[in-house]
């Protein structure tokens, strides 16, 4: 099983509508998790950050987190063409963030 | 501006070559990190370091080596062992502790 999995996608969202993206991780003591998002060619930026079983909102985004099934997820709500991009999932994993392959969103107009 | 700086942004590699690639950061961070990206993948580990003088291996190491002499500065090695190089070179930092990362702006490896 690998550490951090993430279905590639691509997953496709009408414009308006709630983008879901999930993340499992393998280890149990994961405590922090990250949401990032990365455009074609470029680096990624940070999203969203969160430690504690629940949801955690910041504008447009909510991160949920449920430890006992070690699932962490990125809701998107109303989803615009700008949100198009490369989702990335990361864990740390000791002192390292590692993270998962992406899952890839675009967002139709 | 307080940031993490790569260069070259391009670079050309031929066969057998050995290239560095340059991470510098001017945020203080302790711990700086380097990752590979291939097309449509995630962010691979290739090594990383949480002091001066001191760095491990992450989960790609082969074919690479690093160094870290100052704080500020986390040179990547891409030697001849590393067969197949051509690929999207990050650097990152962070503080120590459960934050996020810092992300440079990459260097694009191409071998020729």
């Amino acid at each position: 099983q690998k550490e951090v999995e993430q279905n590639s996608g691509p997953l496709s969202v009408p414009e308006g509508a709630i983008a879901s993206l999930n993340c499992t991780y393998s280890d149990r003591g994961s405590q922090s998790f990250f949401w990032y998002r990365q455009y074609s060619g470029k680096s990624p930026e940070l999203i969203m950050f969160i430690y504690s079983n629940g949801d955690k909102e910041d504008g447009r985004f909510t991160a949920q987190l449920n430890k006992a099934s070690q699932y962490v997820s990125l809701l998107i709500r109303d989803s615009q063409p700008s949100d198009s991009a490369t989702y990335l999932c990361a864990v740390i994993r000791g002192t390292a963030l590692i993270f998962g392959k992406g899952t890839t969103l675009s967002v139709s107009s | 501006d307080g940031g993490i700086t790569q260069s070259p942004k391009y670079l050309f590699r031929k066969e057998g070559q050995n290239v560095t690639l340059s991470c510098e950061q001017n945020l203080n961070h302790d711990a700086m990190y380097w990752y590979r990206q291939d097309p449509g993948q995630g962010l691979r580990l290739i090594y990383y370091s949480q002091i001066v003088n001191d760095f491990q291996k992450g989960d790609i190491a082969e074919g690479y080596s690093v160094s870290r002499e100052k704080k500020e500065s986390f040179p990547l090695t891409v030697t001849s062992a590393q067969k197949n190089p051509t690929a999207f070179y990050l650097c990152a930092s962070r503080i120590q502790g459960a934050t996020e990362a810092f992300f440079g702006q990459g260097t694009r490896l191409t071998v020729v």
